[in-house]
């Protein structure tokens, strides 16, 4: 089946500090997102990439659909408290239907 | 602004009962989707809809069924609870096929 392997699997920063999470995956991709959930909810839409190359923001995140069409990047700068979550990648390719996710980058910030 | 709402939020059920988790989405959306998520992993495809009428497997579609009567609901229905069904469950809605989905607040489900 398709592969989307997302790294980190967790990381504990300092408020303040800049993060870089990315997905890879096994096929070409026409549509990445990144998602992020908080406990106890549904995952939230942060940015959705749909050319490659395409370099997308919201706020201090960014994220970049990569040019071989098989990777995605997210950045968060300046991460304040609220930050903290589970940031999920997606993707689809054109054969098939619905999203693949990732297995979820956790982000826990210190103040 | 309703967007997608699941019921209920939390189920305890013992092995071999039935149950089926609700979903209704308020955005004229066609397409609904239903996810399970295991801890400390992603989310994986039960089934899919492309709208009222039309369902079909995703990944993980066994011990599961879905029916879509209309455009706004969704059900999903366990017919025999198995332990490996404990998990969240997500239903999520989208304008456009995989894309942009919007997802309820989930429903846990521990199967004892």
């Amino acid at each position: 089946g398709q592969q989307l392997n997302q790294s980190p699997q967790s990381m504990f920063i300092q408020e303040g500090e800049d993060v870089s999470m990315n997905c890879t995956s096994s096929s070409i991709f026409n549509t990445w997102l990144w998602y992020k959930q908080e406990p106890g909810e549904g995952p939230v839409l942060l940015i959705a990439l749909y050319k490659a190359g395409e370099l997308t923001s919201n706020g201090r995140l960014t994220a970049q659909f990569g040019i071989t069409r098989k990777d995605s990047f997210l950045n968060i700068s300046a991460s304040i408290p609220s930050d903290v979550g589970i940031y999920f990648c997606a993707g689809r390719d054109t054969g098939r239907r619905a999203l693949t996710f990732g297995s979820g980058t956790r982000l826990q910030v210190q103040p | 602004n309703a967007g997608v709402t699941q019921t209920p939020k939390f189920r305890i059920l013992k092995i071999g009962q039935s149950m089926t988790l609700q979903c209704a989405q308020d955005m004229n959306h066609n397409y609904m989707y239903w996810y399970r998520q295991d801890p400390g992993m992603g989310l994986k495809l039960i089934y899919y809809s492309v709208g009222a009428g039309i369902t079909d497997k995703g990944e993980v579609p066994n011990g599961y069924n879905v029916s879509r009567s209309t455009t706004e609901d969704f059900p999903l229905r366990l017919e025999l609870a198995a332990p490996s069904q404990t998990s969240v469950y997500f239903c999520a809605s989208s304008y456009r096929d995989g894309e942009k989905l919007f997802f309820g607040s989930g429903t846990q489900l521990s199967v004892l």
